[in-house]
């Protein structure tokens, strides 16, 4: 079974710290995304990433976050300056093709399992 | 930002008996809804898309249903088993934006 992974699985860090949140998509995949969930709340959409530009980006992702897959397999979220309420669960997913056509067979979106990120 | 409910927030049952949860989403501008099961410490695993009214879908003793007149996805967990403990997320694609919009989530316990 395919997997995506993601490093580290937890981190500390103190505001105001920059940090950087890595994940290997699965690699035949052509699209990528960052999600977040902050503890008790709904899993939300950060950003999406499609040849090697952003594809769709929501409210949340602001000039603190920034996204890079710098050498064709690593794909990374880069706080610059973390506050208090970036403390959550983030996700990383990859699929083959876009959101809309994960309804076609052999289309599915897999997540990685999670970095913990607790901003003290 | 688009309404994704699920009800209940939380479940509990006995090993054995048969359950179902909801999900409710816009009836308006709607391209697909997806099913995820998530255990904990695990990554989210996708069970289904489903995309037209009517919609039914199966996956061994899970099953899932889909009214896009109005708004709402039922999944069935048929005989739950204590390896059926997660919680199952939906998630909606609209017409508009590109990407997934989750629900809360419902956390099922099976207790044998």
């Amino acid at each position: 079974e395919p997997e995506v992974t993601q490093t580290p699985s937890h981190q500390v860090t103190q505001m105001g710290q920059e940090v950087i949140l890595r994940c290997v998509p699965i690699s035949n995949h052509l699209y990528f995304y960052w999600y977040r969930q902050i503890l008790g709340q709904k899993v939300e959409f950060l950003v999406s990433f499609y040849n090697n530009e952003i594809s769709e980006k929501s409210e949340i992702f602001d000039d603190q976050f920034s996204v890079e897959r710098p050498d064709g397999s690593n794909f990374t979220l880069k706080i610059r300056s973390t506050k208090l309420e970036d403390s959550a669960m983030y996700f990383c997913a990859s699929s083959k093709w876009g959101p809309r056509g994960l309804e076609e067979p052999g289309n599915t979106i897999y997540f990685g399992e999670g970095s913990w990120l607790t901003v003290v | 930002i688009l309404n994704v409910e699920q009800s209940p927030q939380s479940l509990h049952v006995q090993e054995g008996d048969s359950t179902n949860f909801t999900c409710s989403f816009p009836s308006s501008n709607f391209y697909a809804l997806h099913w995820y099961r998530w255990e904990t410490a695990k990554s989210p695993e996708a069970l289904f898309v489903m995309t037209l009214n009517g919609d039914e879908k199966k996956k061994g003793r899970i099953s899932a249903t889909l009214n896009t007149k109005e708004g709402y996805s039922y999944l069935y967990i048929k005989g739950s088993q204590p390896e059926d403990s997660a919680t199952y997320l939906c998630a909606f694609i609209g017409t508009g934006a590109n990407n997934l919009f989750f629900g809360t989530g419902t956390r099922l316990t099976v207790i044998p």
